[in-house]
C-alpha cells in the first residue's frame, strides 16, 4: 500500500486566497483525521471523520475552515479566505475499523499563506 | 484538563548509548497510549501502540512501557545510532471526555551523535 497520500505537499499563497488540501487514506481504513502543526502548539486534531461521516469538528479553528470527506478514499480540507496565522503543516491521518485504533501519518502539506 | 507532556525537549546523546525517553499524562483512565517518531520535513511514523491492558510493547531496538497509575510512559531504545535521530512524539488516547481524541506531547528532539 501506498500509505496516506496528501497533496500539494507545498502550498504558498497570499493573504485572502482559498486553500485546498487533499487526502487519500489507506485503502480499507475508516477512520480519517485532520491535524494541523506548529511549533507553539504542536499537533492538533482538526477534525475526524468515521465512515465519511464527520464525527468531530470541534478542533476547526473557525468557519474559514472546512472539510469533506465525499468517499471513503478522498477528503478535502479547505481554508476561505486564507490567513497568514493559518501557515503550519497540515497533515491526514487514518486507521483501520475504528477511530481508536493505531493512526497512520501522511507526509504533510506545508502551508504558507504571505 | 486532560494533558500529555514530554520532558526533555531535546536530548543528545553519542552513539551507541541507552536511552529512555519520558511522557506524562494526568488522568490515569487511558484507552491507549501511540508512540511516533517525525524526521525533520517529513509526516509520522507509528512505532508501538500500548492498550490500556497492556504493560510494553516492543518493536527491534524500542520497549515501551505503561504505568498508568502514575500517569507515565517512557520508550527505550537500544543503542543509539545516528538514525535514531528524530523527534519523539507521545499521544494518549483517554477513555472519557473529549470522545477518545489523541491528546499530543510536544516532543523529544533526539540527537544520536556519531
Amino acid at each position: 500500500d501506498a500509505g496516506v497520500i496528501q497533496s500539494p505537499r507545498h502550498e504558498v499563497t497570499e493573504m485572502g486566497q482559498e486553500v485546498t488540501l487533499r487526502c487519500k487514506p489507506i485503502s480499507g481504513h475508516n477512520s480519517l483525521f485532520w491535524y494541523r502543526q506548529t511549533m507553539m502548539r504542536g499537533l492538533e486534531l482538526l477534525i475526524y471523520f468515521n465512515n465519511n461521516v464527520p464525527i468531530d469538528d470541534s478542533g476547526m479553528p473557525e468557519d474559514r475552515f472546512s472539510a469533506k470527506m465525499p468517499n471513503a478514499s478522498f477528503s478535502t480540507l479547505k481554508i476561505q479566505p486564507s490567513e497568514p496565522r493559518d501557515s503550519a503543516v497540515y497533515f491526514c491521518a487514518s486507521s483501520q475499523l475504528t477511530s481508536d485504533g493505531e493512526q497512520f501519518f501522511g507526509p504533510g502539506t506545508r502551508l504558507t499563506v504571505l | 484538563k486532560q494533558e500529555v507532556t514530554q520532558i526533555p525537549a531535546a536530548l543528545s546523546v553519542p552513539e551507541g548509548e541507552n536511552l529512555v525517553l519520558n511522557c506524562s499524562f494526568t488522568d490515569s483512565a487511558i484507552y491507549n497510549l501511540q508512540w511516533f517518531r517525525q524526521d525533520p520535513g517529513k509526516g509520522l511514523t507509528s512505532l508501538l501502540l500500548i492498550q490500556s491492558s497492556q504493560r510494553e510493547q516492543t518493536s527491534g531496538r524500542l520497549n515501551a512501557s505503561l504505568d498508568k497509575s502514575s500517569g507515565r510512559s517512557t520508550l527505550y531504545i537500544a543503542a543509539s545510532q545516528p538514525g535514531d535521530s528524530a523527534t519523539y512524539l507521545c499521544a494518549v488516547r483517554f477513555n472519557a471526555g473529549n470522545n477518545r481524541k489523541l491528546i499530543w506531547g510536544l516532543g523529544t528532539s533526539l540527537a544520536v551523535n556519531p
